[in-house]
């Protein structure tokens, strides 16, 4: 049974530029949630989606957004890239009941 | 505001003996709690979860305790592995309403010397 798949593994982008990471979750899952892991700051909810619909949102900016397919893949994109906004992103997915949650390996964001 | 805590950045535990990981918590309305394991550049993996309405949970070397009146829960490595070694957070969930999210705490590194 496939993980959760996160592309690319590693990115490397300029201040100002925008991103898009995607997650495939596992067959079946229909949740996804992103997590942003920094040093100082650990793991931080980004936002979650059900059926294309996002249920739940993190204290992060507007730069930070996301999206669900019909095929529950998402993307999250962040626009205008800060120097402040190098981390992991976590992928998790989950069936539709409490607790379950399985991670992808992460996007390594560096901004240059 | 943290609503969950890892206060010991690290912990060093001989090869054999056991290893506590602990966390608090603020948030009364959290019911459900989990600990994970993370490599480097590896995303975090799930090792053991409680509910609420328990207040212990074995799966082989590993047990958590939860103590819901103190807000406190720890991870207990018995014996603990050189392979043990790695990040391990704990995290929170609430059933309720529409929360749909894990609250991590910062994490805690715990290396097991051979």
């Amino acid at each position: 049974k496939a993980g959760v798949t996160q592309t690319p593994r590693y990115l490397i982008k300029t201040r100002g530029q925008q991103v898009t990471l995607s997650c495939s979750p596992i067959s079946g899952h229909r949740s996804v949630s992103w997590y942003q892991q920094t040093p100082g700051q650990g793991l931080q909810f980004l936002f979650e989606y059900f059926s294309e619909t996002q249920r739940n949102k993190g204290n992060f900016p507007g730069r930070f957004s996301g999206r669900q397919f019909s095929n529950s893949r998402s993307e999250m994109n962040v626009s205008t890239l800060e120097l402040g906004d190098s981390a992991l992103y976590l992928c998790a997915s989950s069936p539709p009941h409490e607790g379950g949650y399985t991670f992808g390996s992460g996007t390594r964001l560096t901004v240059v | 505001d943290q609503q969950v805590k890892q206060n010991s950045p690290s912990l060093s535990v001989q090869e054999g003996r056991i290893s506590i990981l602990n966390c608090d918590y603020t948030n009364s309305m959290f019911d459900y709690f989990l600990w994970y394991k993370k490599y480097p550049a590896e995303g975090p993996t799930f090792l053991i979860s409680i509910s609420s309405i328990k207040d212990k949970n074995e799966d082989g070397r590993f047990t958590v305790f939860l103590n819901k009146s103190a807000k406190h829960l720890s991870l207990h490595i018995v014996p603990s592995q050189p392979g043990d070694s790695a990040v391990y957070f704990c995290a929170a969930s609430y059933s309720g309403g529409s929360n749909y999210k894990l609250t991590f705490g910062k994490g805690t590194l715990l290396t097991v010397n051979p």
